[in-house]
């Protein structure tokens, strides 16, 4: 079945380093592939998404990139701040009735002051 | 302004018991979901809705049964919890289905604890 992988599991990174999490899909008709950050207590917010079409995408610190033929995307985090600690998940899906996410199992993010 | 809610946020009970989790978004989406988080973070699908019908059914107990009222709101009605039922119990919506990318917005989750 569908199946999207994510690594590391958790990371721990000092307060301006780089910060990078993977993920690797199974299903090669996904072409939605959005990423959530989920902060203690709270549900997961969007943060940045990429489509099939486009290789790679930015938005002020964060940037994801996207390689079709290896199946797999990632997220980076440039510049990283205490506040980015959260977890982190990837997910893909494709068109199709049944739409729905296919998630990572997620990264949790310490970023040390 | 919530634009998906669900309440409540918190619930403990005993096992055995029967509860309900109700969720509203006021977003104008067509598409309803319930997810589960359980304590290793895992998010997995259970249900979702496209104007009030259901269009998946993930491999979810009959203890568990969504109710549509109309595509605003989407409750989880749960029978004879069991201990394995603790978790966080997501709702969220997306403008549509069946089209990729469209996003799906989470609610706060409810923490739902069996003892």
């Amino acid at each position: 079945g569908e199946n999207v992988e994510q690594h590391p599991s958790t990371l721990s990174v000092q307060e301006g380093d780089s910060a990078v999490i993977k993920c690797t899909y199974s299903d090669s008709a996904s072409n939605y592939f959005p990423w959530y950050k989920q902060e203690l207590g709270k549900g997961p917010q969007l943060i940045i998404d990429i489509r099939s079409n486009v290789g790679e995408k930015k938005d002020q610190r964060i940037a994801v990139t996207l390689n079709k033929t290896a199946k797999h995307f990632s997220l980076h985090i440039t510049e990283t701040q205490p506040e980015d600690s959260a977890v982190y998940f990837c997910a893909a899906s494709r068109n199709g009735g049944t739409y729905k996410y296919i998630f990572g199992t997620g990264t949790r993010l310490k970023v040390l002051a | 302004d919530t634009a998906v809610s669900q309440t409540p946020k918190y619930l403990v009970t005993q096992m055995g018991n029967d509860k309900s989790i109700k969720c509203e978004q006021n977003l104008g989406h067509d598409t309803m979901y319930w997810y589960k988080q359980d304590s290793k973070k895992f998010l997995k699908i259970m249900f979702s809705y496209n104007n009030k019908e259901l269009i998946i059914n993930e491999t979810v107990p009959n203890r568990f049964s969504p109710k549509s009222p109309d595509k605003a709101h989407l409750n989880l009605h749960i029978n004879s919890l069991e201990l394995g039922d603790s978790a966080v119990y997501f709702c969220a919506s997306s403008p549509a289905t069946g089209f990729s990318g469209n996003t799906i917005y989470f609610g706060e989750g409810s923490w739902l604890t069996v003892v």
